[in-house]
């Protein structure tokens, strides 16, 4: 079946320093690649998407590449603040009957130290 | 902004319990989902609905079953509760795709299953 993976599944960084989190699908057909973040006790948020018919997207301090023809994609936040501590996750958009889902990947937790 | 309400923050149930998690969305949105939360699992997905009275299983539906007689509400069930259904319960609806397949998520319910 479809599926995401996701590595790494914790990373501590210093603050100011750069984070890359990496996924891979497995269905070629999926076109839609967004990324949440997930602060302690609240609900996951959508942060950045992407979609298959562009490389690289970026807002800010963070951005997303995607190489389809790898079937991957990353997160990269650069300059990172403690307040970026968090849990995030990779989704792949799959389409299944009359509808796309989301199939997510198994979450990263960044910690960023002060 | 797009509101997704869960019925209860924290449940407590016994083994064999008949279980109704409800979530309510106020967007008119067409798609609804189930995942289930995890440590080191990710979010995964149980059930979803694309519109009323249909569903479509997820990646894990096995003893779990949903119903959609409103568009806005899309509810869990957990026909004989166990232990291993103990985990957070995050419902989320999709707003329209066309450019935007944005998930709004619910705040959650944590289910413990005694």
């Amino acid at each position: 079946g479809e599926n995401v993976e996701q590595h790494p599944s914790t990373l501590s960084v210093q603050e100011g320093d750069s984070a890359v989190i990496k996924c891979t699908y497995s269905d070629s057909a999926s076109n839609y690649f967004p990324w949440y973040k997930q602060e302690l006790g609240k609900r996951p948020q959508l942060i950045i998407d992407i979609r298959s018919n562009v490389g690289e997207k970026k807002d800010q301090r963070i951005a997303v590449t995607l190489n389809k023809t790898a079937k991957h994609f990353s997160l990269h936040i650069t300059e990172t603040q403690p307040e970026d501590s968090a849990v995030y996750f990779c989704a792949a958009s799959f389409i299944s009957g009359n509808t796309g889902k989301l199939i997510f990947g198994q979450g990263t937790t960044l910690q960023v130290k002060p | 902004d797009v509101k997704v309400t869960q019925s209860s923050r924290y449940l407590v149930k016994r083994t064999g319990e008949k279980v109704f998690l409800e979530c309510v969305q106020d967007m008119d949105h067409e798609n609804m989902f189930w995942y289930r939360q995890d440590p080191g699992l990710g979010l995964r997905l149980i059930y979803f609905s694309y519109d009323v009275k249909m569903k479509e299983k997820g990646d894990i539906p096995e003893g779990y079953s949903v119903s959609r007689e409103k568009k806005e509400r899309f509810s869990l069930i957990l026909e004989s509760a166990s232990t291993n259904q103990t985990s957070m319960y995050l419902c989320a609806s999709l707003a329209p795709s066309g450019g935007n397949e944005k998930l709004f998520f619910g705040s959650g319910t944590q289910l413990s299953v005694l």
